[in-house]
């Protein structure tokens, strides 16, 4: 039982590329999330899902994209990387009756540069 | 004005000191206050958390929510030196069901044997 994983655990993209950072589950949760951590600052919601082909907004959704076709994948797409992008990127999972309690990936390292 | 607000310390304390961590905020639609825990280069995990007002006790962690003062702390007696990490607090509204969580700061704490 992997639980959350990610995939690749570092990255270094110059300006202007693109890439996607993969996210899979294992705990057939419902409910699936995008964060991105900079240091001294928290964690910020980039893109949500409560089900396969339900995704919406966070907080700092411009510069991302998402997409959700499978219960258990909740892949991130960056478009046009720009320095402002560089951060730690985890994704987490939540059980429909327990939305606080978000089980959290290792979490992916970009470097925009 | 930042809705969560949260001393980033860092806080460095004794082995066996009572250590108290605090978090304000201004949404009063919280209703679910958590506190992570996130060890150096991994993902947060969930510690505790209150639903509304009160306080909860799990062996040395004690966490404390008080609605009309906005305030959420989060005490850690006897503390280890396993301890040391970086605390989270979250917090999120029931509205829509979402899950979405608004996390303050985070306060690194070193434990020093």
């Amino acid at each position: 039982n992997a639980g959350v994983t990610q995939t690749p655990k570092f990255r270094i993209l110059k300006i202007g590329q693109s890439m996607t950072l993969q996210c899979t589950q294992d705990m057939n949760h419902n409910y699936m999330y995008w964060y991105r951590q900079d240091p001294g600052m928290g964690l910020k919601l980039i893109y949500y899902s409560v089900g396969a082909g339900i995704t919406d907004k966070g907080e700092v959704p411009n510069g991302y994209n998402v997409s959700r076709s499978t219960t258990e994948d909740f892949p991130l797409r960056l478009e046009l990387a720009a320095p402002s992008q560089t951060s730690v990127y985890f994704c987490a999972t939540a059980e429909t009756k327990g939305i606080y309690e978000q089980y959290f990936g290792p979490g992916t390292r970009l470097t925009v540069t | 004005q930042k809705e969560v607000e949260q001393d980033p310390g860092p806080l460095s304390v004794p082995e066996g000191a009572i250590v108290s961590l605090n978090c304000t905020y201004s949404n009063s639609a919280f209703q679910y206050f958590m506190w992570y825990r996130q060890y150096s280069r991994k993902g947060p995990e969930l510690l505790m958390y209150t639903y509304s007002s009160g306080n909860k006790e799990d062996g040395r962690f004690t966490a404390q929510v008080d609605k009309s003062s906005k305030y959420i702390s989060l005490f850690i007696r006897d503390s280890q030196p396993s301890d040391s990490a970086t605390y989270l607090c979250a917090m999120t509204t029931t509205a829509g069901n979402t899950g979405k969580l608004i996390f303050g700061q985070g306060t690194t704490l070193q434990v020093k044997p």
